[in-house]
């Protein structure tokens, strides 16, 4: 299973525009890559997922390299409800024994 | 209308006492979850099931027994608490194995 690496905090303020950077050096051929927000007192929130190249919804940015051992979360403009801890995931979409691994995610600060 | 809830928000008990939390999900998806976050906050996975059969086991204790009667719903029973079962807990559930996962609000359990 593939292990990743986050920052364990960043800082930021209104407006700005966040990158969330995720190691995954040992990704596997069919693994895929997700992103989750979980508030304080709350459950994970799905963001976005990815398998290559580039994914944009109406929340969110995720870029991948074409070797896949990293992916970026990237947050345009963000505010101060954007504060909460982000999980990156790696694992399979379907198919066999499959788990998804959260990590210690990271804990993104946001300042007015 | 929420898709997935949660029974009770809170739980407190004393040690050696045998409770239950209740899951249920009105999306209908195959696959659902448990998940045990801990005082650090590390969110691991306990259990997956999927059209009600078992699939996922990690190294949880045998005191923790899951029962799925349905498709919407897979309950989680645990016997002999101990002061170590203090977390909360999270079901969730997703159209597929691996796929995106919706979660519940949780369930903090307080051993006494």
């Amino acid at each position: 299973l593939a292990k990743t690496t986050q920052p364990i905090s960043m800082d930021s303020y209104e407006g700005q525009e966040v990158n969330i950077t995720c190691s995954h050096n040992n990704i596997a051929t069919n693994d895929y890559i997700t992103w989750y927000q979980q508030f304080p007192s709350q459950g994970p929130r799905f963001i976005i997922q990815g398998y290559k190249t580039k994914v944009t919804n109406e929340v969110a940015s995720l870029f991948i390299p074409a070797d896949r051992k990293s992916s970026t979360l990237s947050l345009p403009r963000v505010s101060l409800s954007d504060t909460a801890v982000y999980y990156c995931l790696v694992g399979p979409i379907s198919g066999g024994y499959n788990k998804l691994i959260f990590g210690a995610g990271t804990r993104l600060a946001v300042h007015p | 209308d929420t898709a997935v809830s949660q029974t009770p928000k809170y739980l407190v008990t004393q040690m050696g006492n045998d409770k239950s939390i209740k899951c249920e999900q009105n999306l209908g998806h195959d696959t659902m979850y448990w998940y045990k976050q801990d005082s650090k906050k590390f969110l691991k996975i306990m259990f997956s099931y999927n059209n009600k059969e078992l699939i996922i086991n990690e190294t949880v204790p045998n005191r923790f027994s899951p029962k799925s009667p349905d498709k919407a719903h897979l309950n989680l029973h645990i016997n002999s608490l101990e002061l170590g079962d203090s977390a909360v807990y999270f079901c969730a559930s997703s159209p597929e194995t691996g796929g995106e996962q919706y979660f519940g609000p949780g369930t903090r359990l307080t051993v006494t």
